[in-house]
């Protein structure tokens, strides 16, 4: 079975702080997706980043870099320096050849 | 860029109606899919489609049908809407996972209540 668990509900930081949201997976499949949408208040999720299985590269766009583990079946998203406009929920998505699995979110408030 | 526009952003329906939510994308994505996503429990999956005609029940299909007679457009169905439907619905489409292509694109989402 697939399962993704994004273990931090809420996080509410201030600006300019570092954040990182947690994502752990579960999955018996070797080929595998890994997602991260953003969903500010407006409703839409906005793709973010997809990484497949059998490339553990580390990304960095802008303020955001993910990081990609293997060993520890976990998919990290960290953002640096942080702004009012990132105030959203994340979500860390999972897909095989199948639809896509999300884990319950993180909602992320940044204080200015 | 990828446009996936779902019919209604607003829709308030009364109890025992028929709702019918269109979601129509632009990609010529084989895949599409309906989300609801409810307050603490995410997004779960109501039904999907890898291609014209067809049809798959995902997690919670109970309430709920799908039509899919053209590619660009997946159609959600409530046969007969009750107070538990309230909620955010989502309808998204991606290309097969296949190499470096998986992600789905995302609607604007549906906010339906029923009263």
């Amino acid at each position: 079975a697939q399962k993704v668990t994004q273990a931090q509900t809420e996080i509410s930081v201030v600006e300019k702080e570092d954040v990182t949201l947690d994502c752990v997976y579960e999955t018996r499949d070797t080929t595998y997706y890994l997602f991260w949408y953003k969903q500010p208040p407006s409703g839409e999720l906005v793709f973010l980043i997809r990484r497949n299985s059998f490339d553990e590269q580390n990304e960095i766009s802008g303020r955001y870099s993910w990081n990609f583990q293997k060993s520890t079946s976990s998919f990290n998203f960290t953002i640096t320096a942080s702004q009012v406009v990132d105030s959203a929920v994340y979500f860390c998505a999972l897909r095989m050849n199948t639809p896509l699995v999300f884990g319950k979110g993180t909602r992320l408030s940044v204080i200015a | 860029d990828v446009k996936v526009t779902q019919s209604s952003r607003y829709l308030v329906k009364r109890t025992g109606e028929k709702v019918f939510l269109e979601c129509v994308q632009d990609m010529d994505h084989e895949n599409m899919f309906w989300y609801r996503q409810d307050p603490g429990l995410g997004l779960r999956l109501i039904y999907f489609s890898y291609d014209v005609k067809m049809k798959e029940k995902g997690d919670i299909p109970e309430g709920y049908s799908v039509s899919r007679e053209k590619k660009e457009r997946f159609s959600l169905i409530l046969e007969s809407a009750s107070t538990n439907q309230t909620s955010m619905y989502l309808c998204a489409s991606s290309p097969p996972p296949v190499g470096t292509r998986a992600e789905a694109f995302f609607g604007q989402g549906t906010r339906l209540t029923v009263v």
